[in-house]
């Protein structure tokens, strides 16, 4: 069984703050997935990053992909409230069947007015 | 579009009774999933569905059975409910293209409590 731990587990944080969510893996994986999830529905895609060392961005929000394809980080540049909610990382590829994907156990993360 | 549809919303079940979660999708995918998502613990694969016609088991299949019922329609039963199957339910679709750039779409999932 392949793992993906996620740090920090929960975050709290103040409007305007940065933060660095990580998502770590002693398995490789041929591509990483960031979810983010909002109470009472289902995740929503953000990004997938395929290329060790792949750097991509969607506004606030910067995703990293580890040279050696086992990590990744969410980095958040001045936190809205609008970004509260479950962040969730999922590998592709490596010893999963198909199209399976592996998910981390998330990052909750609150931001505070 | 309306995605990926799952009823019911919500379902209270007594330990030992049956019930079934139903799932469907509009996007014409041919990969469906169910997926259990508990408090710490991520997401985790019970069964799933690479084309009509095809069922496999996941990481947590126990206690469950899935019917691809077309291309459009996949459900998950639990045939003797029991509280260790207390959670939250989301089946997902996807279109696979390359293996490495697959997306996912969930539906907004279904809370059971069992009791």
């Amino acid at each position: 069984t392949q793992l993906l731990e996620q740090s920090p587990q929960f975050l709290s944080i103040q409007e305007g703050e940065n933060l660095t969510v990580y998502c770590n893996s002693s398995s490789v994986f041929s591509s990483l997935q960031w979810y983010r999830q909002e109470p009472g529905e289902g995740p929503v895609l953000l990004v997938t990053v395929v290329t060790g060392g792949e750097v991509k961005k969607l506004k606030r929000l910067t995703f990293q992909f580890g040279d050696a394809r086992k990590d990744s980080s969410l980095h958040i540049t001045a936190a809205q409230p609008g970004d509260t909610g479950l962040y969730l990382c999922a590998g592709a590829g490596g010893n999963n069947a198909g199209n399976m994907l592996t998910f981390g156990g998330g990052t909750r993360l609150m931001v505070k007015p | 579009n309306a995605g990926v549809t799952q009823t019911p919303k919500f379902q209270v079940l007594k330990t030992g009774q049956s019930m079934t979660l139903q799932c469907a999708q509009d996007m014409n995918h041919n990969s469906m999933y169910w997926y259990r998502q508990d408090p710490g613990m991520g997401l985790r694969l019970i069964y799933y569905s690479a084309s009509e016609g095809t069922t496999d088991k996941g990481e947590v299949p126990n206690g469950y059975n899935v019917s691809r019922l077309n291309k459009r329609e996949f459900s998950l039963r639990l045939e003797s409910a029991a509280p260790s199957q207390t959670s939250v339910y989301f089946c997902a679709s996807s279109e696979p293209g390359t293996a490495t750039r697959e997306t996912q779409y969930f539906g907004p999932g279904t809370r059971l409590l069992v009791l």
